[in-house]
């Protein structure tokens, strides 16, 4: 079946840096993909989403761009804060048009 | 525009005892998803109504269940409950349009169940 993969957590890094999440999907035909980020106690929310290949989707300096050939959705950011502190979450939607996520990555940011 | 919201937002049960969760979506949208979130197996897919149908539903056993109503809320009720249902219950509103591609899902906040 469908499945999402995430680089394991937590990533950690000092504001200002460069934020790369790498994210992968295996998935018959070509689904949408999102990114969506959850912060502590709260629910999600979502951050970009593509819905065809070679697509970028973009938001609050966050971009990725959906690349069928590597089957990829790496999130990446140039500058992070330490308010982009949160757990991030990969999710392709798929033929029957439920979310599928991947397992979460946490981001934490030190000033 | 009023976001997608969740009640109870915490809930504590023992087990045998059964729990409602109530979920309102944004106004307008017709389709409602419910989600199981553990630190253990993450995100899930429970089931989704669109229009007052169950349209899709996942792998959890049959003590999970949900209607939705005219008005689009929808609510979940889980019966004999047991210690591994405790979890975040998230819900997803979405315009319901099948494989559209400006078709998001929008989520609650969540009700957080804890069985004792």
């Amino acid at each position: 079946g469908d499945s999402v993969t995430q680089m394991e957590g937590p990533v950690t890094l000092s504001e200002e840096a460069f934020l790369t999440i790498n994210c992968t999907y295996t998935a018959t035909g070509y689904p949408s993909l999102f990114w969506y980020v959850q912060y502590p106690g709260e629910g999600l929310q979502l951050l970009l989403k593509a819905t065809k290949a070679d697509d970028k989707g973009s938001n609050k300096g966050f971009e990725a761009t959906y690349r069928k050939e590597t089957t990829s959705f790496h999130l990446e950011k140039g500058s992070v804060q330490v308010s982009d502190s949160a757990v991030y979450f990969c999710a392709l939607r798929d033929n029957t048009d439920k979310l599928i996520f991947g397992t979460g990555t946490r981001l934490q940011v030190f000033p | 525009k009023a976001g997608v919201t969740q009640t109870p937002r915490y809930l504590i049960k023992t087990r045998g005892q059964q729990v409602t969760l109530s979920c309102s979506p944004i106004s307008g949208h017709r389709s409602v998803s419910w989600y199981q979130q553990t630190p253990g197996q993450g995100l899930q897919f429970l089931f989704e109504y669109f229009s007052e149908t169950q349209r899709n539903k996942g792998n959890f056993p049959g003590r999970f269940s949900g209607r939705q109503f005219s008005n689009s809320r929808s609510e979940m009720n889980v019966s004999t409950l047991e210690l591994g249902d405790s979890a975040l219950y998230l819900c997803a509103s979405s315009s319901g349009q099948l494989g559209g591609s400006t078709d998001t899902q929008y989520f609650g906040p969540g009700t957080r169940l804890t069985v004792l």
